[in-house]
């Protein structure tokens, strides 16, 4: 089983900075498959990057994915009030299918 | 539009049995891998099972191997997950997703909570 780790757990930042998220995997994820999602409290995750570095369908150019073998990072250029919320990274590349635990952006 | 509804929630006694259902639309459902994916309170996602396109392949995270099945019905446009022997920890809102050929989850549904307790 891959574990994802992901670093840091909680983020404090104001409105228009920029932010990078780390993933790291446990042992290589195949082919870049390593997806990223946001969650707003109560809601279904959101596929945000997918193959690491594509953007998903409707998803503002502020999100970029980066990285490849073990390590990622999702970078959020000027954080917009609306991306305040947790965001998982997850590797579909092999089953089992795993997420990391998550890291909290939150308001300063 | 493409849309994923979770139905079958609700409080259960440790020990016992209950069955959820994702109703999918707007898209060709035969033709998508399918997986639920739950999220206890307060924590993280967890990966808990998933069946092909066709339903020839089921896979199960090993929390709950041998507890759960995945089943679908092409027919109907309706996945399933069947839980048996539940444990207070299997308390979660539980998502089913798609998975177009080995893609990431690009569609998921708004979630189902059950409650394990006595």
């Amino acid at each position: 089983e891959i574990v994802l780790t992901q670093s840091p757990g909680t983020l404090s930042l104001s409105p228009g900075e920029r932010t990078t998220l780390s993933c790291r995997a446990s042992q290589s994820v195949s082919s870049s498959h390593l997806a990223w999602y946001q969650q707003k409290l109560g809601q279904a995750p959101r596929l945000l990057i997918y193959g690491a570095s594509s953007r998903a369908t409707g998803i503002p150019d502020r999100f970029s994915g980066s990285g490849s073998g073990t390590d990622f990072t999702l970078t959020i250029s000027r954080l917009e009030p609306e991306d305040f919320a947790v965001y998982y990274c997850q590797q579909y590349g092999s089953s089992p299918w795993t997420f990391g635990q998550g890291t909290k952006v939150e308001v300063k | 539009q493409e849309q994923l509804v979770e139905s079958g929630g609700g409080v259960v006694q440790p020990g016992r049995s209950l069955r959820l259902s994702c109703a999918a639309s707007g898209f060709t459902f035969r033709t998508s891998g399918m997986h639920w994916v739950r999220q206890a309170p307060g924590k993280g996602l967890e990966w808990v099972a998933v069946i092909w396109s066709d339903g020839s392949i089921t896979k199960y995270a090993d929390s709950v191997k041998g507890r759960f099945t995945i089943s679908r019905d092409n027919s109907k446009n309706t996945l399933y997950l069947e839980m048996n022997s539940l444990r207070a920890e299997d308390t979660a809102v539980y998502y089913c997703a798609r998975d177009v050929g080995g893609s990431p989850f690009d569609l998921w549904g708004r979630g189902s909570l059950v409650t394990v307790s006595s």
